[in-house]
């Protein structure tokens, strides 16, 4: 277990709508970061986030955004779905700003039917 | 900018050690790493090497790193079934930038 949690595992849902993926980090990170995994695309960085400030920004669609809230838990909203969103979504917490040992959650695998 | 690059699969009898491949292309200082997935899990941090050093051993697993070619291996001594997963080469430069991961390579283990 490396102590990041994900809500929810599995979420099946329609194209055109929206949802909102969840992340509690280990205790102690400040830093939370969001990656998808999809088959063609591997494994791919969106955004990070350091203790309530966005850090670093990566190939997130505009219909993507984030937030890092003050409990430092963190939200990933996806809308306007598309078939091609479905993928798994990872979470990944460290202590620093530095991403030197980041540990990651069990990911939320997103079904867009 | 950053590229990962890995061969897709590795079968490797049980008991044989196994030898994972990578190469990255940015040359500044970087970190470089090793996570583990298996089924329906998540990626779990192995180890990672800064690109000042050359060798870095933690019980069965060894990274070895060549500057020269921007070559990363990682040797599984005695390799199990249990090993059998995906394993990720990723890099970031001086751990400051997001990692970048390879496609990662599919460790089938035969008994």
């Amino acid at each position: 277990d490396s102590g990041v949690t994900q809500t929810p595992k599995h979420l099946i849902t329609a194209t055109g709508q929206r949802v909102t993926l969840r992340c509690s980090p280990r205790s102690g990170d400040l830093s939370v970061y969001w990656y998808q995994q999809s088959l063609d695309q591997g494994l791919q960085f969106l955004i990070q986030y350091y203790n309530g400030e966005e850090r670093a920004k990566g190939n997130i669609l505009e219909r993507f955004s984030a937030q890092q809230f003050p409990d430092l838990h963190s939200e990933l909203n996806l809308s306007s779905l598309e078939l091609g969103d479905s993928a798994l979504y990872f979470c990944a917490s460290s202590v620093e700003q530095r991403n030197t040992e980041a540990f990651f959650g069990q990911g939320t695998r997103l079904t867009v039917v | 900018g950053e590229d990962v690059e890995q061969s897709l699969f590795l079968s490797v009898r049980e008991g044989d050690s196994s030898v994972i491949n990578c190469t990255y292309t940015d040359s500044s200082s970087t970190y470089l790493y090793w996570y583990k997935q298996e089924p329906g899990a998540g990626l779990q941090l192995l180890t990672y090497i800064f690109s000042n050093m050359d060798m870095k051993q933690d019980q069965r697993l060894t990274v070895l790193l060549n500057k020269k070619d921007k070559h990363l291996s990682l040797r599984i001594a005695d390799t199990q079934t249990g090993d059998s997963a995906i394993y990720f080469c990723a890099e970031s430069i001086q751990g400051n930038t997001p990692l970048v991961f390879g496609k990662g390579t599919r460790l089938s283990v035969i008994a």
